[in-house]
Formats: structure tokens, C-alpha cells, sequence
């Protein structure tokens, strides 16, 4: 199936680092959301991003959608221990296909 | 407001048997999609619904369909189930389709 390029795959930090991970793609996207998954749990939506150069935040979260449409980044600031999981990027094409295309996502370990 | 929900969260069957697995959307969500996620490819979408209509859907065979109730809950069914079948399996819903969508815990299907 089709899927985003997400790096890095795995990350292992010390609690209070800044983290940093993107996802591009061949193709034009008109949404970019990034997820957190947990052990045994469905993806939480974190952030999304509906136009081009949009850069939100939520909390310590930072996502930003990229100018050619085709990469999006998020950034962790301060780390701390439940920021442990695995963090998805998907994007929904530009037209009237609302299906979602995934990374593989970034394992993120924060060692206290 | 009550989140996605899916059941049943654990479910194991033998080659060759059938599946059926429920999704409750939230409340005023009219879209469902459904989503395969297994190590190798992440997440694969499988098919939308809204309005008790298919809109949308992924690059899966046959046995695998789904269908909408007027209630906006959703079933999936898996037939002549395989080995490479095992997977999460992950309902989202959305208000009328769009981003972003929202996930259930998903249910872990084991075949043997």
C-alpha cells in the first residue's frame, strides 16, 4: 500500500531534549495530521494542518505543513517520560479522496 | 462525549472462518472509515461510509467488506479469513468526512 516517508524510525532521548521528526511525500497533500499511539490503543490526534506554510502548536507539540505541500514536521520541546509512543504523520490528497495515507511511524523512548 | 468505540477489542479465529467486527462512532458522526494496521505496512485504509453509503475504498480483496447502519454505526466483515489477515483493525469517524478523524482502540484479530 501506499505510504509517507517518516524519519527517523527511532529516536531514544533523554527526559528535557528537544525532538524532532518529519514525513515527505512524492505527491501534494491538502491535510497533514500527526498522531500518537500508545501500547494497546488507537492513534490520538495531536495536531492538523489544512494549508500550506501552517505552523500550530499544541502545548509543547509544534507541527508544520511544508510550502510544496509534499513534507510536514513536528517537534517536541522538553521532553518528559509520557511522551513515550509511537508518533504517526498522515495526509489527506488534495481533491475528493478523503483517505488518509500513513508513515510508519517514529518510536520515541525518553529515558528519565 | 463518548469516543469511538470498538468491539470487540480481542478476537481469535481459524483459517477459512468469518469475521464480523462493530464500530460506534461519536455522536453526530456521520463517516466511518476503517483501517488495517499491521508492523510491516502501518496503516492500510480499508473503506469509508457515510451516509450508509461506501464513498471510498482501499486496494483490499473482496472478503473484506463493510456496510453502515442508519444509526451511523458501522460493521466490518472478513470472510475465508488467512493468516496474513491478523491484524489491529481501527474504525475513525469524522462529522461529515473530512480531517480530522477520530479513532477507536481498534480490535486485535489472531488467526490461526
Amino acid at each position: 500500500g501506499q505510504q509517507l516517508n517518516q524519519s527517523p524510525q527511532s529516536m531514544f532521548i533523554q527526559e528535557g531534549e528537544d525532538v524532532s521528526m518529519n514525513c515527505t511525500s512524492s505527491s501534494i497533500f491538502n491535510t497533514w495530521l500527526w498522531y500518537k499511539q500508545d501500547p494497546g490503543e488507537g492513534p490520538v490526534l495531536l495536531i492538523a494542518l489544512y494549508k500550506a506554510g501552517e505552523l500550530t502548536s499544541n502545548g509543547r507539540l509544534t507541527a508544520q505543513f511544508g510550502i510544496t505541500r509534499k513534507d510536514s514536521f513536528l517537534n517536541i520541546s522538553a521532553s518528559i517520560p509520557s511522551d513515550v509512543g509511537i508518533y504517526f504523520c498522515a495526509g489527506d490528497h488534495a481533491g475528493n479522496n478523503r483517505k488518509l495515507i500513513w508513515g510508519l511511524g517514529t518510536s520515541l523512548a525518553v529515558n528519565p | 462525549k463518548a469516543g469511538v468505540t470498538q468491539t470487540p477489542r480481542y478476537l481469535i479465529k481459524t483459517r477459512g472462518q468469518q469475521v464480523t467486527l462493530s464500530c460506534s462512532p461519536i455522536s453526530g458522526h456521520r463517516s466511518v472509515s476503517w483501517y488495517q494496521q499491521t508492523p510491516g505496512q502501518g496503516l492500510q485504509f480499508l473503506f469509508e461510509y457515510f451516509s450508509e453509503t461506501q464513498r471510498n475504498k482501499g486496494n483490499f480483496p473482496g472478503r473484506f467488506s463493510g456496510r453502515q447502519f442508519s444509526n451511523s454505526r458501522s460493521e466490518m466483515n472478513v470472510s475465508t479469513l488467512e493468516l496474513g489477515d491478523s491484524a489491529l483493525y481501527l474504525c475513525a469517524s469524522s462529522e461529515r468526512g473530512g480531517q480530522p478523524q477520530h479513532f477507536g482502540d481498534g480490535t486485535r484479530l489472531s488467526i490461526l
